[in-house]
């Protein structure tokens, strides 16, 4: 069963497009956490966001997260080809544990 | 930050033989840490999360015989992948949780490739 349900699962698009990837449950997270992940390397973490409602900024990206702090979205703006990855949204729950539940990932690629 | 060190970053074994991952925290002890396995262009697969001192607990599926999984200290996990075949070839990633938060931090990943 899969708890945490990404998509896009792949996109392309051209240089300066904005784009948005989304992550959606049904089950309420205590965390959830945004990772981007280059080949042949470990996820990176981006934000982790908390707090029901919370939107948090990194430059070009933002970060949501739902009032019921079951959904979560990530806003890129301008895409860059460097932003050109896999993003991976991961929820934890308190408990078991925390051990993180991961969606299927998000193949970006930002084309010239 | 938090720094986890996976060791080797890739390994060919022959068949048959076993083949052990390191995870080390290096900044931070870690009571408990995760190992993923992923296939080329999709997600992390949990395989089994690992308790200092204690057994670790295996997900669905994975065989705990197969994959061996020792946390001797707070800041060491080790995989061992025993009696490797080829459909044991994955690229596999450790993950230790910092305890002061909500933080998760992520090794670089072991590609193994079993001929």
């Amino acid at each position: 069963t899969q708890l945490l349900e990404q998509s896009p699962q792949f996109l392309s698009i051209q240089e300066g497009e904005n784009l948005t990837v989304y992550c959606n449950s049904s089950s309420v997270f205590s965390s959830l956490q945004w990772y981007r992940q280059e080949p042949g390397e470990g996820p990176v973490l981006l934000v982790t966001v908390v707090t029901g409602g919370e939107v948090k900024k990194l430059k070009r990206l933002t970060f949501q997260f739902g009032d019921a702090r079951k959904d979560s979205s990530l806003h890129i703006t301008a895409a860059q080809p460097g932003d050109t990855g896999l993003y991976l949204c991961a929820g934890a729950r308190g408990g078991s544990n925390y051990k993180l539940t991961f969606g299927k990932g998000t193949l970006l690629t930002v084309n010239p | 930050g938090a720094v986890v060190s996976q060791h080797p970053s890739w390994v060919i074994c022959k068949s048959g033989t076993s083949v052990k991952i390191e995870c080390r925290s290096l900044d931070f002890q870690a009571t408990t840490m995760f190992w993923y396995r992923q296939f080329p262009k999709q997600s992390l697969m949990l395989m089994a999360t690992s308790n200092e001192g204690s057994k670790a607990t295996y997900e669905q599926g994975v065989e705990k015989d197969k994959f061996l999984i020792n946390h001797a200290s707070l800041t060491l996990s080790t995989l061992t992948v025993t009696s490797a075949h080829p459909e044991d070839s994955s690229f596999y990633i450790c993950s230790a949780r910092d305890t002061g938060g909500f933080g998760y931090t992520f090794g670089s990943g072991t590609r193994l490739t079993v001929v």
